[in-house]
């Protein structure tokens, strides 16, 4: 059975950094990428970025690229999202999901399993 | 980037009647284009992808359809268990979602 499992609730200030993190399970890790969506509170769903766990290529919109860092360790099979000089309009619950197959830099499929999402408030 | 607009934003409707959500994609998409369903609390939960297959384990009751700029999710025989807000998203390039749609049970 497909799992993942996110890390728990953040809360940072402005200015501040966060790396989130995705633990997968019951599924060949590298067949799949890994996404990164999230969601204001009260508001629809944003994309963050898309990571290949075959091969590490990323794609993320241009507002975030300068910010976001994503990462996997195949050992663990753990996706990894940093999120960099955080302000409120960060706030917001992060998902990671899994693609329904790889990912490449350029193209990336839809999501058929997501994790429980991470809260990151960001607050002075 | 490709806009992705959804209609209506709400909807309210019986149990048994059939419902139609549609979103129109600011330019041609193909058929990259998914609809989720999210519950209050909770991760979205894929419905349809490529525009029309079924994920699975969904209902039969979900279908989708549509290519290139107009797509549509019809939910046939609306059961009390369908009420949240439902997504469309474009993956076709740097991916979009719609603004979403309230799907309440009278």
């Amino acid at each position: 059975q497909v799992h993942l499992v996110q890390s728990g609730p953040e809360v940072k200030k402005p200015g501040a950094s966060v790396k989130l993190s995705c633990e997968t399970s019951g599924y060949k890790f590298i067949n799949y990428g890994i996404a990164w969506v999230r969601q204001a509170p009260g508001q629809g769903l944003e994309w963050m970025g898309w990571i290949s766990t075959y091969n590490g290529d990323t794609n993320s919109p241009q507002r975030f690229q300068d910010r976001v860092t994503m990462t996997t360790d195949t050992s663990t099979t753990t996706a990894y999202m940093e999120l960099r000089s955080l302000t409120s309009d960060d706030t917001a619950v992060y998902f990671c999901a899994r693609a329904l197959g790889y990912c490449t830099s350029a193209s990336c499929s839809a999501l058929d399993n997501w994790g429980q999402g991470t809260l990151l408030t960001v607050s002075s | 980037d490709i806009q992705m607009t959804q209609s209506p934003s709400t909807l309210s409707a019986s149990v048994g009647d059939r419902v139609t959500i549609t979103c129109r994609a600011s330019q041609s998409i193909t058929n990259w284009l998914a609809w989720y369903q999210q519950k209050p609390g909770k991760a979205p939960k894929l419905l349809i992808y490529k525009a029309s297959n079924l994920a699975s384990g969904v209902p039969s009751r979900f279908s989708g359809s549509g290519s290139g700029t107009e797509f549509t999710l019809t939910i046939g025989n609306l059961q009390p268990d369908d009420f949240g807000n439902y997504y469309c998203h474009q993956y076709k390039t740097h991916w979009t979602f719609g603004q979403g749609t309230k799907v309440e049970i009278k």
